[in-house]
């Protein structure tokens, strides 16, 4: 059974300041791995997708890797900003998609 | 585009009371998937849905949920009868389906459930 874990729980950091978030999972035979964003009230928005067969993807000021056979994943942000203040949601996607518990992330202005 | 649709946004009931929850997919999406995030852990997916057939609810509590996917497009969430523990935000996604296990899933607003 595939388990998915993110550390930290929550983070709170200045603005400005870089961050990441890390993403570790039990089960290596994954189709991909996403990052999804998640505002209160709200949905999920899917961030960065990385397939089984890639390293990494960038976005703008996010950066995900994958590391595949050690079974991490983590989410680099840049320069944060204040509205990047969100729970940040590592998934896996097997024969369905796993998600962990997410990393709540507090950016002080 | 118009994104994932869902209804009603909040919801409280007594237990042992039922409820039921409205998805209408992207246009044109085959797959829709019903997920379940109880506060402070990560979405558990219910039930996926390919057109109007059930591809996996192996992890729903079928004594309690039912779901249906009329016509392969709008799909409806039923709770018969709702216990405490059933309080949770009902995320509703969708993908374009078919073979491609890499393609990305887009999610609604949710419904936010409250069981007293």
């Amino acid at each position: 059974k595939q388990e998915v874990t993110q550390i930290p729980a929550a983070l709170s950091v200045p603005e400005g300041e870089n961050l990441v978030l890390n993403c570790s999972f039990t089960d290596s035979a994954i189709y991909n791995l996403q990052w999804f964003r998640q505002d209160p009230g709200k949905g999920l928005t899917s961030l960065l997708l990385i397939q089984s067969s890639q390293r990494e993807q960038t976005s703008g000021r996010l950066n995900a890797s994958l590391d595949k056979s050690s079974g991490r994943s983590t989410l680099y942000i840049a320069a944060s900003q204040p509205g990047d203040s969100a729970t940040y949601l590592c998934a896996v996607k097997g024969n369905k998609l796993v998600f962990g518990a997410g990393t709540i992330l507090r950016v002080k202005s | 585009e118009a994104g994932v649709a869902q209804s009603p946004r909040y919801k409280i009931i007594e237990k042992r009371q039922s409820v039921a929850f409205w998805c209408n997919p992207i246009s044109g999406h085959a797959t829709l998937y019903w997920y379940q995030q109880i506060l402070g852990q990560g979405p558990k997916l219910l039930i996926q849905f390919q057109n109007n057939g059930v591809v996996d609810d192996s992890q729903l509590p079928k004594d309690r949920f039912s779901a249906e996917r009329l016509k392969g497009v709008d799909s409806t969430l039923k709770i018969q009868p709702a216990k405490l523990e059933d309080s949770a935000v009902y995320l509703c996604a969708s993908s374009p389906g078919g073979a491609n296990f890499g393609e990305t899933q887009y999610f609604g607003p949710g419904t936010r459930l409250l069981v007293l």
